[in-house]
């Protein structure tokens, strides 16, 4: 159980363009999602955090008109890199919790999805 | 805010000797603790987790202690395998927010 899965796992795309992510929670309703970044052979860095059915909060220094985070139902959040450009290119991270019982805190990660723009 | 500190950056063992990663925290409201390993191009795995309530744990070859005083927590693998080989990361966060704030990473690396 507890499976998070994001599509697609990787994704070249021309500068200029707009790209979507798909973060889907399979087994499990998630409360709340997650959003990292990580860059070669570092951590990983929170961008936002996302609660079905309210707005994102962001951490400092992510802009929110650059990353667009959807969390439109318990099982699905999407981030949507607008106007991507080569430093936007990153290993991009979903993870999912659900609240309740007992596995309050604990964070299930997605795959991943490389995003490298030319 | 929290601030994880994880060393060593790099580890290296031989196959079948024992690993050990070591994590400290700055804030005291931190309650839960978490192990992550992460193969090369894929997501982080959780592979144990510790509760402040406690001060260790154990799942076959992978230990966890904590010692909440001295805010630090380890991470012990015994009898290594080459599979073992990946980047381990250690996270703290507090019960409100759920955010998870990451150690820097340990590349550890099992040589048969």
């Amino acid at each position: 159980g507890a499976v998070v899965s994001q599509h697609p796992s990787w994704v070249i795309c021309k500068s200029g363009t707009s790209v979507k992510i798909e973060c889907r929670s399979l087994d499990f309703q998630a409360t709340t999602m997650f959003w990292y970044r990580q860059f070669p052979k570092q951590s990983l860095m929170l961008m936002a955090t996302s609660n079905e059915g309210s707005k994102a909060t962001y951490e400092q220094g992510v802009e929110k008109d650059k990353f667009l985070i959807n969390h439109a139902s318990l099982t699905l959040s999407t981030l949507t890199v607008t106007s991507a450009h080569p430093e936007d290119s990153s290993f991009y991270i979903c993870s999912a919790t659900s609240s309740g019982g007992t596995s309050y805190n604990e964070q299930f990660f997605g795959p991943g999805t490389r995003l490298t723009v030319l | 805010g929290e601030n994880v500190e994880q060393h060593p950056s790099t580890l290296s063992v031989q196959e079948g000797d024992s690993a050990v990663i070591k994590c400290t925290y700055s804030d005291s409201a931190s309650n839960y603790f978490p192990w992550y390993k992460q193969e090369l191009g894929k997501g982080p795995q959780l592979i144990i987790d510790i509760r402040s309530n406690v001060g260790e744990k154990k799942d076959q070859r992978i230990a966890v202690t904590l010692n909440k005083t001295a805010k630090h927590f380890s991470l012990h693998i015994t009898e290594t395998q080459p599979e073992d080989s990946a980047v381990y990361f250690c996270a703290a966060s507090t019960n409100s927010g759920y955010a998870l704030n990451f150690g820097k990473g340990t590349s550890l690396l099992v040589t048969p």
